[in-house]
């Protein structure tokens, strides 16, 4: 299965700046996905990543505030925006498995001070 | 809409037998089960597709309930390396049988398992 190579590992930040996560796959993918990991909870997408198409947001995640890009099949960004102490999470992409299922990033911790 | 996991949480000695619950209010394509440690980042055991299937990976398997929208996750003989955090994710898919592609997680089940 693929394998994804997610940086940084972790940052802290100043409220309203802003912080670009990389995630380069070893394959091609057609989909990629962003999810936020917020301390002790569970997975929530933020939104899926085509190439050559705009990124498609979940309810209560905005472009404006999470932009992504996909510049080509193997690698995407996330970059949050404005940053606010409620945006201390973990983030991670994803991408599908070629027999099911889906693989992981290693995270980006974020902690906006 | 979110999976609803139960237990939340669980506690075992070595050896010893769990079973892990996801149910859904809506009509799934798939189901999905992935363990998490600590500070890591969630890992694939298996995916369940809609069928009745039951799936197995080493002592830990799985069962797809379509009809009910449930799926349960059945350790036996744990080990140590069995703690973690799981969470099934769970996959809609039209009447037509075509998958939205794209994942919902329950709010996880925490499992220690102790010497």
């Amino acid at each position: 299965s693929a394998v994804i190579s997610q940086k940084p590992s972790r940052d802290i930040c100043q409220r309203g700046t802003s912080l670009t996560i990389q995630c380069q796959v070893d394959s091609q993918v057609t989909m990629m996905f962003w999810y936020r990991q917020q301390p002790g909870q569970s997975l929530t997408l933020i939104a899926t990543a085509n190439q050559g198409s705009e990124a498609t947001y979940e309810s209560g995640f905005v472009i404006d505030k999470f932009p992504i890009s996909r510049p080509n099949l193997t690698f995407s960004t996330l970059t949050v925006s404005n940053m606010s102490p409620e945006d201390s999470s973990i983030y991670l992409c994803s991408v599908d498995r070629v027999r099911g299922g889906y693989t992981f990033g290693s995270g980006t911790r974020l902690t906006v001070v | 809409q979110q999976p609803v996991q139960s237990p939340q949480a669980v506690i075992l000695r070595e050896g010893e037998d769990a079973v892990i619950n996801c149910s859904s209010s809506k009509a799934l394509y798939s189901v999905h089960w992935y363990r998490q440690k600590h500070g890591e980042a969630p890992v694939f055991l298996m995916i369940l597709l809609k069928g009745g299937e039951q799936k197995g990976h080493e002592k830990i398997s799985a069962s797809f309930n379509e009809k009910k929208q449930q799926s349960s996750l059945y350790l036996t003989a744990s080990q140590l390396s069995y703690s973690g955090t799981y969470f099934c994710g769970t996959e809609g898919g039209n009447a037509g049988g075509t998958s939205y592609g794209k994942l919902t997680f329950g709010q996880g089940t925490i499992l220690t398992v102790h010497p």
